[in-house]
């Protein structure tokens, strides 16, 4: 079965800590999309990459970071600098290329919970 | 830059009434229109999509036309369910190199027996 999946579905952790979401995805997608969901504001962009090895700051990059080492592998790290952590965070994929044609689909979510 | 505008929330309807959703946009080039879905606890699923002005996306009993000149894309279902229920997102990827989403900001359908 092809897809998106994330891991874990619910997290917890101490203000202060790191903490590094997984994302993989077995579609032979190039791109990779990270965003952040907060109740009533719809979907914000973090980051993105377009190809292994390579990736761009979306609309609200600061305290994260993210590597792309792996074509089907995208994690994020939250780190201590961000100020809201706690949110709902959501990876997709495309096939990549550019266009607007190129169609964006979507893991299962991971809910963060700083405490 | 570009915005997606939907219209507030949250709806409540029963059973088989129709259901009108309204989606306003903003962009330059030739972006592509979609509406997601997004059932409590869940990750956003892809309902339907158009990429041309005057397509018409459907799924599922849902349909959108893409309105070019009222930069509109409206989402209608005849006969809801109550299986209907969840979040509805309108997004648009623009033309560019990186096929961006923009969002609005979604509205919570709830459908009664």
């Amino acid at each position: 079965d092809g897809g998106i999946t994330q891991s874990p579905k619910y997290l917890f952790r101490k203000e202060g800590q790191n903490v590094t979401l997984s994302c993989e995805q077995n579609l032979n997608h190039d791109a990779m999309y990270w965003y952040r969901q907060d109740p009533g504001q719809g979907l914000r962009l973090i980051y993105y990459s377009q190809i292994v090895n390579d990736f761009q700051k979306g609309d609200i990059a600061e305290g994260y970071s993210v590597s792309r080492e792996k074509k089907e592998s995208f994690p994020l790290t939250v780190t201590s600098a961000q100020k809201n952590p706690t949110a709902f965070y959501l990876c997709a994929s495309s096939i990549g290329g550019g266009g607007s044609r190129d169609t964006q689909y979507f893991g299962p979510g991971t809910r963060l919970t700083v405490l | 830059g570009n915005s997606v505008t939907q219209m507030e929330g949250p709806v409540t309807l029963s059973e088989e009434a129709f259901l009108t959703i309204n989606c306003t946009y903003t962009a330059t080039g030739y972006p592509s229109l979609f509406w997601y879905v997004q059932y409590p606890g869940e990750g956003l699923q892809l309902l339907l999509k158009a990429t041309k002005a005057d397509d018409k996306g459907s799924n599922k009993g849902f349909e959108a036309t893409y309105r070019k000149e009222t930069t509109s894309f409206h989402l209608e279902k005849g006969s809801v369910q109550v299986s209907d229920s969840a979040v509805y997102f309108c997004a648009l990827s623009d033309d560019g190199a990186n096929s961006k989403l923009t969002f609005g900001k979604g509205i919570t359908l709830s459908v009664r027996p």
